[in-house]
């Protein structure tokens, strides 16, 4: 079974700097998809990010870039310019590239992430 | 709609009682997760529709749990005789198709509180 572990249950960054967090996950597909989510108080989950397991290059979008080391199995988040905005739960998530009634996310525990002013 | 709707946001219960939460998902969706988020968790996998048909309840965690899907568009997740341990957030989430690249897309969830 595939597992997801987010070590850092809470970090803090300052206004305008960088921040990345760190997950790691276990798996014996070789095919697969990696997520982050954001989940402010509202509770909705939100898209950050995604990458596809069989492409080498690491996923960007705007502020937000991942790490994907897939021999380390190894997915972090770094945010750039930091905002008040980004202050949430961020989890990290795996989904079998097979879909359907494998196609469920598996998520890790979650880190809290404080932005100081 | 414009989003994935969960009806009611919050929803407090004595134990014992039957509850009913409302997912309706992106017109159009083909797939419907369940996930259930205990306090200071991630979400775990609950159960999964494709249209009507559920083709994965591996993840209900008993036989108080029920979910259906009867027109492959709205679904309900039902929980009979609740207990303290039900009390947690349920999303619920759509996927326009049925391979691994559609993202999922989340509702603000239900706030269950068992008391």
């Amino acid at each position: 079974a595939q597992t997801v572990t987010q070590s850092q249950p809470e970090m803090s960054v300052q206004e305008a700097e960088t921040v990345t967090l760190s997950c790691t996950y276990d798996t014996s597909e070789s095919d697969y998809y990696l997520f982050w989510y954001k989940q402010p108080p509202s509770r909705q989950m939100i898209l950050v990010i995604r990458q596809e397991a069989y492409k080498q290059q690491n996923a960007t979008e705007n502020r937000f870039s991942v790490n994907f080391q897939k021999a380390a199995k190894s997915f972090s988040l770094k945010i750039s310019d930091s905002q008040l905005g980004d202050a949430a739960m961020y989890f990290c998530a795996y989904r079998s590239a097979f879909g359907g009634s494998q196609g469920n996310l598996i998520f890790g525990k979650g880190t809290k992430l404080s932005v100081k002013p | 709609g414009a989003g994935v709707s969960q009806s009611p946001r919050y929803k407090v219960a004595k134990r014992g009682q039957d509850v009913a939460l409302r997912c309706d998902p992106i017109s159009g969706h083909v797939s419907l997760f369940w996930y259930q988020q205990a306090l200071g968790q991630g979400p775990e996998f609950l159960t999964y529709f494709q249209n009507e048909a559920q083709l994965d309840k591996s993840g209900l965690p008993s036989d108080r749990f029920f979910a259906e899907r009867p027109e492959g568009s709205v679904s309900t997740l039902k929980i009979q005789r609740t207990q303290q341990e039900d009390s947690a957030v349920y999303l619920c989430a759509s996927s326009l198709g049925l391979t691994g690249n559609q993202p999922q897309h989340f509702g603000d969830g239900t706030r269950l509180s068992i008391l």
